[in-house]
């Protein structure tokens, strides 16, 4: 079994749209982000937290945010979807313990808004 | 705010051939992290290799180096005996020391490997 696991895989939804995508983790690691990938741009932070009641805005928190509900799960929601938020979405994490391992990734969720 | 450059967007490369992917990134703080993740179409990132920035050494995994130039801040990534395995994106990263949180990434380079 997959040590970050996003669900769903693909999802294709109408603007306006409410979508919530959702991590959780086996690693038992405290820390938890949100990236997103689009093409010719690399992967760029939406969110992170270090712990059940930290949340910090990434460089890209417009239109998202998040739920820390325990210290294995994070997701991320878009409150009224857009076409421009079309993008893969990655969550990853790390530990604050072992802060010099390098953070680890789910497989994502391709997102796709009509 | 630290900056990540990938100057190449696409590259080629011979199986059994030599390529080297540049990176540079733009940071004030002395102690930091570098790492170099692949991307296949499968679309997972999977770590390459990683480099310390207080180690002068340059990392090595199996056929992948680096040549770190903390100087320059230049941090390039060679792969040696290219396979048609080794065909994907190829991220660069950074990750403060100070702050152990975000990576910041560079805008990918495509690898092609070709017969």
């Amino acid at each position: 079994d997959a040590d970050v696991t996003q669900t769903p895989r693909n999802r294709i939804t109408k603007t306006g749209k409410r979508i919530m995508l959702e991590c959780s983790q086996t690693k038992g690691h405290d820390r938890m982000y949100w990236y997103r990938q689009d093409p010719g741009l690399g992967l760029r932070l939406i969110y992170y937290s270090f712990d059940v009641k930290d949340i910090n805005k990434g460089e890209i928190s417009d239109g998202y945010s998040v739920s820390r509900q325990a210290q294995a799960k994070f997701s991320l929601s878009l409150e009224s979807a857009i076409p421009n938020q079309t993008a893969l979405y990655f969550c990853a994490t790390s530990s604050t313990v072992n802060s010099n391992q390098p953070q680890h990734f789910g497989d994502g969720t391709r997102l796709s808004i009509l | 705010a630290q900056t990540v450059t990938q100057s190449q967007p696409e590259m080629s490369v011979q199986e059994a051939e030599t390529v080297t992917l540049s990176c540079t990134y733009d940071t004030s703080e002395s102690d930091y992290y570098l790492f170099w993740y692949k991307q296949p179409p499968s679309r997972q990132m999977i770590l390459v290799i990683r480099q310390e920035a207080y180690k002068q050494q340059n990392a090595t995994e199996n056929r992948f180096s680096v040549n770190f130039q903390k100087a320059a801040k230049s941090f390039s990534l060679k792969i040696s005996d290219s396979q048609l395995g080794d065909a994907a994106m190829y991220f660069c990263a950074y990750r403060s020391v100070a702050t152990a949180s975000k990576l910041t990434f560079g805008t990918g380079t495509r690898l092609q490997v070709t017969l």
